[in-house]
This record gives C-alpha cells, structure tokens and sequence, in this order.
C-alpha cells in the first residue's frame, strides 16, 4: 500500500540547535515532495518544494534533501528558535496528478 | 487579498442533518481540494478539482459532495452527517508553475456531529 510516515513523537531541542525531521514514503514515485508548517487552530502554511531531480534545497534557515532512492526527505532548521514550534508535514504528489498526500506530521517543540 | 476563504468557521450538527462547507478563492487557481484533519491521522484528502466543472474522489470520499460550478468556489456537502464526520475540514487551492503546485490552506472548519 502507499504510505507517506513521519515521526509521531515530538521533537523537542534546544534553542541553537539544528533540528531535523523525516518523511519516509512507500510505493509513490513523486515528481516532487513539498513541506509545511502547521500551527494549532489553523492551515497549513507552504515552506519548500523539493523536485526529484534537485537533492538539496535552502531557504533562509531551511534545509530540505529528498533521496529517491532510500525514497526519504529530511527536513532541516538550523539555529532554531521557539517560534519555530510548530508541526511540520511533508506531502507529495500523488502519480502526477496534482492530488497532494500528506504525511501526519511531527511536532516540534524549541525549548529556550 | 484574502486567499482562500472557508464559512463558517465552527459547526455543530445533529446526525442525519445536512450542510454545506464554502470555499471561496480569489487567486484564478485551477486546482481545489477538500481534506479533513483528524488527531493522528494528519490531512486526508477528500475530493479535489483540477478545474470548473471537474471534479475527482480523493481518499475518504464517502459521505461528501462536491462540485465545481465556478473557478472561485468549491462547496463542500454532507449529505446526512454521522459522528464519524466530526473534523477539522481544510479547503486548499492550488496552481501549477512557478514553484509548482504550492498549496494555499483556508483556516478550517471545525464540525462536530452529536
């Protein structure tokens, strides 16, 4: 069956360091995989898109690599800040079609 | 530029009555979809369009309704609801080019079916 796993635990760090979260995915073949933010009570919020033939992307504190082989994106902030707690999921197109599939998300919480 | 709008915010309803949840975007995107949130499960797509009067089941379709009558609007219907449709529902509109297929998210609906 098709599967996108994130880590259900939370991830909990201290402010500085680097955290790093994992979107694993089973019998997809994404033209490209995408991150979000979600806060409580509301949407989620576009960060990065990734492609398949790109293995690395950056924006600001963010860090995104997507390795179709192990078919695995991590997603990575750096110097992280308690504003960055949040829970963040992974999605990927499903055969093309614009149908995007969501993960669970993880939670991330910075602790000052 | 308000994005994409989701009415009402919170609903409360009795089994077995219907309702219908509004979106409304105002970015000329052609692609719309309905997912619903529940604790653990993240988003799950419900039914999506990639166009007006185009319209596609997604995972969970059962007990929803859609159509597509306008590029702006995509209405949401529960035809008879039932305490397992008691959920946060996001509208989500969506383009392709540029980044490619960025998804813009309402703010949700809650729905609780008693």
């Amino acid at each position: 069956s098709q599967k996108i796993e994130q880590n259900s635990e939370a991830l909990n760090i201290q402010e500085g360091k680097t955290a790093t979260l994992t979107c694993n995915y089973t019998n997809y073949s994404p033209a490209y995989l995408q991150w979000y933010r979600q806060d409580p009570g509301r949407g989620p919020v576009f960060l990065l898109l990734i492609r398949e033939n790109e293995k690395e992307k950056r924006k600001e504190r963010l860090k995104v690599t997507f390795d179709t082989t192990l078919k695995q994106s991590l997603f990575h902030i750096t110097a992280s800040q308690p504003a960055d707690s949040a829970t963040y999921l992974c999605a990927l197109d499903a055969d093309s079609s614009y149908k995007l599939i969501f993960g669970s998300g993880t939670r991330l919480l910075v602790r000052p | 530029n308000a994005g994409v709008t989701q009415t009402p915010k919170f609903q409360v309803l009795k089994t077995g009555q219907s309702m219908t949840l509004q979106c409304a975007q105002d970015m000329n995107h052609e692609y719309m979809s309905w997912y619903r949130q529940d604790p653990g499960m993240g988003l799950r797509l419900i039914h999506y369009s990639v166009g007006a009067g185009i319209t596609d089941q997604g995972e969970v379709p059962n007990g929803y309704n859609v159509s597509r009558s306008t590029t702006e609007d995509f209405p949401l219907r529960l035809l008879s609801a039932a305490p397992s449709q008691t959920s946060v529902y996001f509208c989500a509109s969506s383009y392709q080019g540029g980044d490619g297929a960025e998804a813009f998210f309402g703010q949700g609906t809650r729905l609780t079916v008693v």
